[in-house]
């Protein structure tokens, strides 16, 4: 069974801090990893895609991937308690069905 | 741009029932997906449209799962019958079949179902 892990958290960091979310994934041959954050009772929003070794940034989110350790990550820098939510990462071998872990909740406090 | 839109919102039905759900992706978007969550789990992939043909229907529980893609607008899924398993919420995405935003897919607000 190919499997994304995440830790369920909850992750809670304080405002302006830099908040840290860690996936794994066991599928060798998943090409492309998602992140989506999740408000309660609301859809997944994509926030960032990434495919290559390395990182990506885009504001104050940077994505990081090591295949080789199978690890995603993702980095909100200057958190701010609307960051608050699930954190959802995804992997896929195909190119479009995702595979997702469960989610980390993060708290951002005041 | 409109996103993705599905209804209903919320269904509770019997067992043993049947249920339709909709979904309206997003205008120009040839690839349309079908998730589902059942609470305390995470989304699982049911299946993936191609415009109107079927591309993956790999996660899909049994036949008792029927999804439609007439003319390769929206799409339905029926459930028939019903079962209690089948509780959760189902989410609807779409994305552009190639280049730019192919990987981007972006979600309806989901329609949970309850089956009592």
């Amino acid at each position: 069974q190919k499997e994304v892990e995440q830790n369920s958290g909850p992750l809670s960091v304080p405002e302006g801090a830099i908040a840290s979310l860690n996936c794994t994934y066991s599928d060798r041959g998943s090409q492309s990893f998602f992140w989506y954050r999740q408000y309660s009772g609301k859809s997944p929003e994509l926030i960032m895609f990434i495919y290559s070794n390395g990182d990506k940034e885009d504001g104050r989110f940077t994505a990081q991937l090591n295949k080789a350790s199978q690890y995603v990550s993702l980095l909100i820098r200057d958190s701010q308690p609307s960051d608050s939510a699930t954190y959802l990462c995804a992997d896929t071998n195909s190119g479009y069905a995702l595979n997702f872990g469960k989610g980390t909740s993060l708290l951002v406090t005041p | 741009e409109a996103g993705v839109t599905q209804f209903p919102s919320h269904s509770v039905i019997e067992k043993g029932q049947t249920v339709t759900l909709r979904c309206d992706p997003i205008s120009g978007h040839d690839n349309l997906y079908w998730y589902r969550r059942v609470m305390g789990k995470e989304i699982k992939f049911l299946l993936h449209f191609v415009k109107e043909s079927k591309q993956d229907e790999s996660g899909m529980p049994n036949n008792r799962f029927l999804a439609e893609r007439t003319g390769g607008t929206y799409s339905t899924l029926k459930v028939q019958p019903a079962e209690l398993e089948d509780s959760g919420v189902y989410f609807c995405a779409s994305s552009h079949q190639n280049g730019p935003g192919t990987y981007e897919q972006y979600f309806g607000p989901g329609t949970r179902l309850t089956v009592t």
